[in-house]
């Protein structure tokens, strides 16, 4: 399966903007980049994924780089409820070894401080 | 949106009992369900992949007799960590998704060996 690199943490500042870097560099041309983040002891939540354009959702704007080999997560103006742990995978498409399934790695623990 | 229900949502019994915990999809009906667990401050590690009527997959190093699963519907998979020890004390999770739709998580279900 194809890994990403995240920071381990982050700071940001209510209201103000988040930029979390995710690096992919073995990235295939049929893996989707996905987001989820995850509250303290809760369930992951599905934030937004893509293929190659960037994206944009109610929750989130996602950057893709052309090559692929990034991607980053952008929170518009983040609030206390936007700390948790957020992660970013690499899912193949049905057919392939994956399966579709997800491997989180460590993600990025973001704080938000008021 | 899509709504993933696990029951029950923690659960404490002694050394020795089987303990099953329940994953339904309320909404939607799920090709592919996959089981977590996830020791404290750690990430979630995929247990493993479950479609309706076939056998479940087990990630490497996923004991199968010891962590049961029964996926007998298109919404409801069952997960039973048979002979609990202290050792499978963790946070259990489970996710659900309809062909290449995002993954939707339960909230969890905390289970302590005593």
């Amino acid at each position: 399966d194809a890994k990403t690199t995240q920071p381990n943490s982050m700071e940001s500042n209510e209201e103000e903007p988040v930029h979390l870097p995710c690096n992919h560099s073995t990235i295939s041309g049929t893996d989707y980049i996905h987001w989820y983040r995850q509250l303290p002891s809760q369930g992951p939540e599905y934030v937004i994924h893509g293929l190659t354009s960037n994206v944009n959702n109610r929750m989130a704007s996602l950057a893709i780089a052309e090559d692929r080999k990034s991607s980053t997560l952008i929170l518009h103006r983040a609030t206390l409820r936007d700390a948790a742990v957020y992660y970013c995978i690499l899912r193949g498409i049905h057919g392939s070894s994956n399966t579709g399934k997800l491997i989180f790695g460590q993600g990025t623990t973001l704080q938000v401080k008021p | 949106g899509a709504v993933v229900s696990q029951h029950p949502s923690w659960v404490i019994c002694k050394s020795g009992t089987s303990v099953k915990i329940e994953c339904r999809s309320l909404d939607f009906q799920a090709t592919t369900m996959f089981w977590y667990r996830q020791f404290p401050k750690q990430s979630l590690m995929l247990m493993a992949t479950s479609n309706e009527g076939s056998k479940a997959t087990y990630e490497q190093g996923v004991e199968k007799d010891k962590f049961l699963i029964n996926h007998a519907s298109l919404t409801l998979s069952t997960l039973t960590v048979t002979s609990a020890h202290p050792e499978d004390s963790s946070f259990y999770i489970c996710s659900a998704n309809r062909g290449m739709e995002p993954q939707h998580f339960g909230d969890g279900t905390r289970l302590s060996i005593l």
